[in-house]
């Protein structure tokens, strides 16, 4: 069975870092690339970036780049979004996804179950 | 760049139909595959539809998804509405001119 599952939920203050992960399981971690979305509270999603685990080729949306970091272990099957500097903006839920494997399907098929970051001093 | 464009909100009865559009704003709806997912309240996004028509094992065939290129718009329609369907539902494509993922603007469903 195929599962992404996340870190637990995370308060922080303004200025502090911060690294949350997503570990697969259940599939070929090496083989599909896993992205990151932000949705903030009571909006929509927006995606953030996207990792492939097999040789770590990273994307980034314009909105992100500079902003926040996605990397990944693919010796532990894990993929990460890290800040380096938390803001209050960066209050939101983040969800990892499983890109669908065909080539010219950019969709996502299997989510993580979402990780609430929370900034606030 | 282009936008995908959402209605903010439909309703309509248990048992009846309901159909979501998602309009890309440049550029043709069939050049790139269109996905769509089901957010309920409280949990994480799950895909009901992906490249445009193709439904995931486990989800009913009540949703179908369908793309219109003289309206450059997908749709998702959700026939037998059931309460369960009650949810936000996003449209996404992918830009290959910039490489980046987009989202609709979300629509929330109502089955009343």
């Amino acid at each position: 069975e195929v599962q992404l599952v996340q870190s637990g939920a995370e308060v922080k203050k303004p200025g502090e870092s911060l690294k949350i992960s997503c570990k697969g399981s259940g599939y070929s971690f090496t083989s599909y690339w896993i992205g990151w979305v932000r949705q903030m509270p009571g909006k929509g999603l927006e995606w953030m970036g996207i990792i492939y685990p097999g040789d770590s080729d990273t994307r980034y949306s314009p909105s992100f780049q500079g902003q926040v970091t996605i990397s990944a272990d693919k010796s532990i099957s894990t993929a990460y979004l890290q800040w380096s500097s938390l803001k209050a903006s960066d209050t939101a839920m983040y969800y990892c996804a499983r890109r669908i494997a065909t080539g010219y399907s950019y969709g996502f098929d299997y989510w993580g179950q979402g990780t609430l970051v929370t900034v606030s001093s | 760049n282009f936008m995908l464009t959402q209605p903010h909100s439909v309703s309509e009865s248990p048992g009846k139909t309901v159909t979501i559009s998602c309009t890309r704003s440049s550029g043709s709806i069939a050049s790139s595959y269109v996905q769509w997912y089901q957010q309920r309240p409280g949990s994480s996004p799950t895909t009901v539809i992906y490249e445009d028509n193709q439904r995931p094992s486990g989800v009913p065939d009540r949703f179908s998804g369908s793309i219109d290129s003289s309206s450059n718009s997908a749709s998702l329609t959700i026939s037998g509405l059931k309460t369960e369907d009650e949810a936000d539902y996003y449209c996404q494509s992918y830009d290959s001119s910039n490489q980046n993922w987009v989202f609709g603007g979300g629509t929330k469903l109502t089955v009343l």
